[in-house]
């Protein structure tokens, strides 16, 4: 299971901060990758990144320079930093177990219930 | 980034109906195409995942198809809890990809 908790408001041109904690087994197995996917009210959905146990990680081009993933697996937890935020990074934020099948990451196969996170002075 | 593109957008559907959702990609994708399940205040639920596989747990109504740029989703009998919006993703590049989804409406 996995589980999302961070600040549900944050100020324009601030850092966005979350954490997902993984319930019911060992982030240090091998075979999955650690995402971020988040859904504007009423839109759809967008993949943020996703970042392995070694701290590897791969980013939406669109949120790179403003994006940080990170993972400490003796806590079981993986984070989300996004800085200069605006309105548009309001959002419903998930986070999600991302599995490999012969090395290629290929589907999300487990999702956080979803946290929303509000964009506003 | 490839586009995937959904049709149609939304639809209505009696319980029992056979429903079809499409789903075609801007350039060819092999099968590295998944469906979710999403209903209101939820978080999507994986239902197919290599454009045809269907994730353990879920209901055998349920069924994928397709290769290449165009794939399918078909219920083959819609019950209650089926509706919901549903989406497909791409994984077959580095930046992956959501279809805008599918509204299965109760006619």
């Amino acid at each position: 299971q996995l589980q999302e908790s961070g600040p549900g408001l944050v100020k324009p041109s601030q850092t966005l901060s979350l954490t997902c904690t993984v319930s019911g087994g060992s982030m240090s197995r091998g075979g999955y990758y650690w995402s971020w996917i988040r859904q504007q009210p009423g839109k759809g959905l967008e993949w943020i990144g996703f970042i392995y146990n070694s701290g590897s990680t791969y980013y939406n081009p669109s949120l790179k320079s403003r994006l940080t993933l990170s993972v400490d697996t003796s806590k079981t937890q993986f984070s989300l930093k996004l800085s200069s935020v605006t309105a548009a990074d309001t959002a419903i934020y998930y986070c999600a177990r991302t599995v490999t099948i012969f090395g290629v990451v290929t589907y999300f196969d487990s999702w956080g219930q979803g946290t929303l996170v509000t964009v506003s002075s | 980034d490839i586009q995937m593109t959904q049709s149609p957008s939304s639809l209505s559907a009696s319980v029992g109906d056979r429903v079809t959702i499409t789903c075609r990609a801007s350039q060819r994708i092999s099968n590295f195409l998944t469906w979710y399940q999403q209903k209101p205040g939820k978080a999507p639920q994986l239902l197919i995942y290599g454009a045809s596989s269907l994730q353990s747990g879920v209901p055998s109504r349920f069924s994928g198809s397709g290769s290449g740029t165009d794939f399918t989703l078909t219920i083959s009998s819609l019950q209650p809890e089926d509706f919901a919006t549903y989406y497909c993703q791409q994984s077959f590049t580095s930046v992956w990809t959501f279809g805008q989804g599918t509204k299965v409406e109760i006619k």
